[in-house]
């Protein structure tokens, strides 16, 4: 089955700052790849989608990247501020099952 | 403007007292399921509801069922709650199935505790 490590439990930046968040995973490159915000003691809420056929894909602040040759995605927030402290899961799809990882939390530091 | 709602948002049940989580959604959407997530853990799938088509996980303990009345509600039963069963319940739907590259809308989840 697919695994999915997302690069440290716990991030923390300066505000103003680019948070850059890495989502590797070990098998087969998945249809396409979402990025969801968890705030504490709340349900995910959906922030971006990528295809495999996309390199990059971009919303406001945030910028994901896809790379199925490196088995890849890149989470980017652009200018952060400390309403941007949250947890991110990276979720995998394929044909007819969906991965989450255990997540990045960030803090943004004012 | 709620889609997804979870009631109730906290739930205290007594270890093998039978309690129901339940989650109605404003969307119209094919798709509903169950997740179970822990401290610092992914969300689990436990089981999902295409329409009326139950679909429940391999590894998901008989000890869990869900019900499906109608499009807009679905129930999750845990029969005799265990103290490992203790976790944060999310439900979610989507328009239509996971491998269609449908995003999912999640309810604020149940905080369940068992004493």
């Amino acid at each position: 089955s697919q695994k999915i490590e997302q690069n440290s439990e716990a991030l923390n930046i300066q505000e103003g700052k680019t948070a850059t968040l890495t989502c590797n995973y070990t098998n087969y490159s998945p249809a396409y790849l979402q990025w969801y915000r968890q705030d504490p003691g709340r349900g995910p809420v959906f922030l971006l989608l990528i295809r495999e056929n996309e390199k990059e894909k971009r919303k406001e602040r945030l910028k994901v990247t896809f790379d199925t040759t490196l088995k890849q995605s890149l989470f980017h927030i652009t200018a952060s501020q400390p309403a941007d402290s949250a947890t991110y899961l990276c979720v995998l799809a394929g044909a007819n099952n969906l991965f989450f990882g255990t997540g990045t939390r960030l803090t943004v530091i004012p | 403007d709620a889609m997804v709602i979870q009631n109730p948002r906290y739930q205290v049940t007594q270890f093998g007292k039978p309690v129901t989580l339940s989650c109605s959604q404003t969307l119209n959407h094919n798709v509903m399921y169950w997740y179970q997530q822990k401290s610092s853990q992914a969300p689990k799938l436990l089981f999902h509801y295409y329409d009326k088509d139950f679909n429940n996980e391999a590894d998901t303990p008989d000890n869990f069922q869900s019900r499906r009345p109608n499009t807009s509600f679905c129930f999750l039963d845990i029969r005799s709650p265990g103290l490992g069963d203790a976790a944060m319940y999310l439900c979610a739907t989507s328009r239509d199935l996971r491998g269609s590259q449908e995003t999912q809308y999640f309810g604020p989840g149940t905080r369940l505790l068992v004493l």
